[in-house]
Order: structure tokens, then sequence, then C-alpha cells
């Protein structure tokens, strides 16, 4: 399997543009999330997704970022619109469940500036 | 409000010699802890976990929890050059709906001398 796949791996936008996050999981993984990584923050959970349906989205900052996931295969975090705080790694991860003792897979990462 | 706690080092220690990493939370509803390692500019990977206490060997690597101190702490022995990296604690507690979520600590970034 290729493992978590994400695009695109670097972004660089101007503030108030839109930026749109994409994130295949491995195939047969029920569990999806989204995280956001910084060095002030660490890496935080921003929402996961369970067989397509979101479950917990306590964690999106605001109302400019919005997640999707229309089918089992794909996935979309949106920021519209960005700006310069939002600068951070964005992460993909899947599970095959979300059990006690379920192990996360993470893709490779978005890297977003935005100026 | 979860936490995870961690100190954020650098952890400096030479090679062959044994670093210890820990970590405390605050749930302590918790169920299962990971250690995750993640080399600069990539993403986490996993390399163990625990969810009873005493320790939990595999390979050079031991993983200790504490469930009463709400502590849980890695070993690494025989310290490598390609060890050096940052250690993420993550503690998987249950968030409602019949599944879990993962809060993370902010990683404690090792570095091992050749």
């Amino acid at each position: 399997d290729a493992g978590v796949i994400q695009s695109p791996r670097h972004e660089v936008t101007e503030m108030g543009q839109e930026v749109t996050l994409r994130c295949k999981p491995i195939s047969g993984h029920d569990y999806l999330f989204w995280y956001r990584q910084t060095m002030m923050r660490g890496l935080e959970l921003l929402i996961y997704f369970n067989n397509n349906v979101p479950i917990d989205d306590s964690g999106m900052p605001e109302d400019r970022f919005s997640a999707k996931m229309p089918n089992a295969s794909f996935s979309t975090l949106k920021i519209q619109p960005s700006e310069p705080r939002d600068s951070a790694v964005y992460f993909c991860a899947s599970s095959l469940l979300a059990g006690s003792y379920n192990e996360q897979f993470f893709g490779p990462g978005t890297r977003l500036t935005v100026l | 409000q979860k936490e995870v706690e961690q100190n954020s080092g650098p952890l400096s220690v030479p090679e062959g010699a044994i670093a210890s990493l820990n970590c405390t939370y605050s749930d302590r509803g918790s169920q299962s802890f990971f250690w995750y390692r993640q080399y600069s500019g990539k993403s986490p990977e996993l390399i163990m976990f625990i969810y009873s206490n005493g320790d939990k060997e595999d390979g050079r690597f031991t993983a200790q929890l504490n469930k009463a101190s709400q502590y849980v702490s890695l070993l690494i022995r025989d310290s490598q050059p390609s060890d050096s990296a940052t250690y993420l604690c993550a503690v998987n507690s249950y968030s409602g709906a019949g599944s879990y979520q993962l809060t993370f600590g902010k990683g404690t970034k090792l570095s091992v001398i050749p």
C-alpha cells in the first residue's frame, strides 16, 4: 500500500486566498484525522471522520476552516480566507479502527505558508 | 482539557548511552499511550504503545507506564545517531460515540552525539 497520500506537499499563498489541502487515506481504513502542527502548539487534532461522517470538529479553529470527506478515499481541508497565522504543517492520518489500541498512520504533510 | 506534557529538550546523550524521555498526562481515564518518532521535516511514525502498568520492551526501546502517577516514559538503550529526532508522547482517551482521540505532547528533541 502507498500509505496516506497528501497534496500538495508545499503551498505558499497570500493572505485572503482560499487554500485546499487533499488527503487519500490507506485503503480500508475507516477513520481519517486532520492535524495541524506548529512549534508553539505542537500537533493538534482538527477534525476526524468515521466512514466519511465527521465525528468531532471541536478542534477546528474557526469558521474559516472546513473539511469534507465525499467518499472513503478522499478528504479535503479548506481554509477560506487564509491568514498568516494559519501557516503550519497539516497532517492527515488514517486508522483501521478508533479503538483504544489502534495505530494512526500519518501522511507526509502539507507545509502551508500564508504571506 | 486533556493535557500531555513533555520536556521540550533538547536532550543530548552520547552514542551508546541510555536516553530517557518522560511524559505526564492529565486525563485519568486514558487507556493507552503511544510513542511516536518524528524526524525533522517528516511525519510522525509509531515506535510502540503501552496500556498496562509496568514495562514493555521492543528491541532497544522500553516503554514504562505508571497510571497512578499518570506518567509514561520511553527508554532508548545503546542510543545511535540515527535516533536523533523529536519524540512525541500521545495519550488515547475515549471521546464518545464509541471512538477515541489521541492527544499529543509537544515532543522532546533528542540529539545523540557520536
